[in-house]
């Protein structure tokens, strides 16, 4: 099992620039994530999915959107990138797997975006 | 919602010692604490967790603890090595049916000083 995949690894954009991170996971989990990472700011949930079909906001999600695009595939897209937006992106599922016997919570490889 | 909050945020320790990170959380629907450990450059991974049924767990040298009333839990590492040198984050969530938020602390940045 692969567990999460993220592409690209590293992307510089130009301002206003579009782009779309792409998150694939092999655990047959229903939840998906996009959380950014900032230096000294932990982990903010950008956008969430519960099940395949449906996604809702997180904490900050101006400038972003997101496609679930089946159970395994959830993508996040800027369409105008700002420098505002250079971060660290982790995907993440949430569910079973690797002998756990609770929901947990599996991080893809992130993907680290600057905006110039 | 829930809020957690972690601290130290930084924290310096010479190898061989112990390290204790703490975290509380406000939301008594959460029952459900899990610890991540994420080195320089690399993803977050989950190196121990807890349920809210249980005061304490170990697994070798991590263990974590739990005080329900006062709505605590924290991640003790004893005989640290210059491999535990990482951000270490608490979080918080409600387990049940259906989506569930992960609420994250702000994370502890653990240096062990060879």
């Amino acid at each position: 099992n692969a567990g999460v995949t993220q592409t690209p690894k590293f992307q510089v954009l130009k301002t206003g620039q579009s782009m779309t991170l792409q998150c694939a996971q092999d655990m047959n989990h229903n939840s998906m994530y996009w959380y950014r990472q900032d230096p000294g700011m932990g982990l903010r949930l950008i956008y969430y999915s519960a099940s395949e079909g449906t996604t809702d906001k997180g904490e900050v999600p101006n400038g972003y959107n997101v496609s679930r695009l089946n159970k395994r595939e959830f993508s996040l897209r800027l369409e105008s990138a700002a420098p505002s937006q250079t971060s660290v992106y982790f995907c993440a599922s949430r569910g079973l797997a690797g002998g756990q016997s609770t929901d947990t919570q599996y991080f893809g490889p992130g993907t680290r975006l600057t905006v110039l | 919602g829930e809020n957690v909050e972690q601290h130290p945020s930084t924290l310096s320790v010479q190898e061989g010692d112990s390290a204790v990170i703490k975290c509380t959380y406000s939301d008594s629907a959460s029952n459900y604490f899990p610890w991540y450990k994420q080195e320089l450059g690399k993803r977050p991974q989950l190196i121990i967790d807890i349920r809210s049924n249980v005061g304490e767990k170990k697994d070798q040298r991590i263990a974590v603890t739990l005080n329900k009333t006062a709505k605590h839990f924290s991640l003790h590492i004893t005989e640290t090595q210059p491999e535990d040198s990482a951000v270490y984050f608490c979080a918080a969530t409600p387990l049940g049916g259906g989506y569930q938020k992960v609420t994250f602390g702000i994370g502890t940045k653990l240096q062990v000083i060879p």
